[in-house]
């Protein structure tokens, strides 16, 4: 089973320069994150999609970033204008069940490292 | 909110020696809980959860954690570590019918020596 694709791998711009990265979820799996790694911390939920709705983007900086599920497949995030604050790792995971008596398992990519310079 | 805590940020053991991470966690409803681990060049990958029914639960590599409900605490285990389990941990918590975002603790980075 292919795992979560994300490009580009790395990125490095200039501050106040536009920057966007994709994720491919695993087949079938409806709910899809994005999740921001700041250096020497753990990984932040920025947005969630269920299908191609928004479920919780309580805690993206809508003033710069935005994102979007084509179709309730593949996603795209997108920041402008980049500050260096912004430099992390940007995660994309996925998982297949929607609700239920248990609880799913998240799959994680191998993440966007950006680099504002 | 949710909030997690991890105690130990670096953590270095010899090789056979046992291990145990702390983690706590602060929400006042029901919540499921996982360890992540992120070894060298790698994705994050879940190393075991919990979600209800016993609270000992036991994942892969021979690594173990316990919920203890009360002491809002799940800490890992393993009895002997080896070379190969350097790496980064991550206790996460998420609440609801378990699709929600997880919420991370900050990390503990692990090390080895043979």
């Amino acid at each position: 089973e292919a795992g979560v694709a994300q490009s580009p791998r790395y990125k490095i711009i200039e501050k106040r320069q536009s920057v966007a990265f994709w994720c491919n979820p695993i087949s079938g799996h409806a709910t899809l994150y994005w999740y921001q790694q700041i250096l020497g911390q753990g990984p932040k939920l920025l947005i969630q999609f269920q299908n191609n709705g928004v479920v919780d983007d309580s805690q993206l900086p809508k003033d710069r970033f935005s994102a979007e599920r084509l179709k309730g497949v593949d996603s795209t995030l997108k920041i402008q204008p980049a500050k260096l604050e912004d430099s992390a790792v940007y995660l994309c995971a996925s998982s297949l069940v929607l609700r239920g008596p248990s609880t799913d398992t998240q799959y994680f990519g191998p993440g966007t490292r950006l680099t504002v310079l | 909110a949710q909030s997690v805590s991890q105690h130990n940020h670096h953590v270095i053991l010899s090789e056979a020696a046992s291990l145990e991470l702390g983690c706590n966690y602060s929400y006042g409803g029901t919540v499921n809980l996982f360890w992540y681990v992120q070894y060298p060049g790698q994705h994050l990958q879940l190393l075991l959860k919990y979600f209800s029914g016993d609270p000992l639960v036991k994942g892969i590599k021979g690594f173990e954690a316990e919920f203890i409900k009360s002491k809002f605490s799940f800490n890992l285990r393993k009895p002997s570590v080896q070379w190969s389990d350097t790496a980064e941990y991550f206790c996460a918590v998420n609440s609801g019918g378990g699709a929600d975002g997880l919420t991370f603790g900050k990390g503990t980075h692990l090390i080895i020596q043979p």
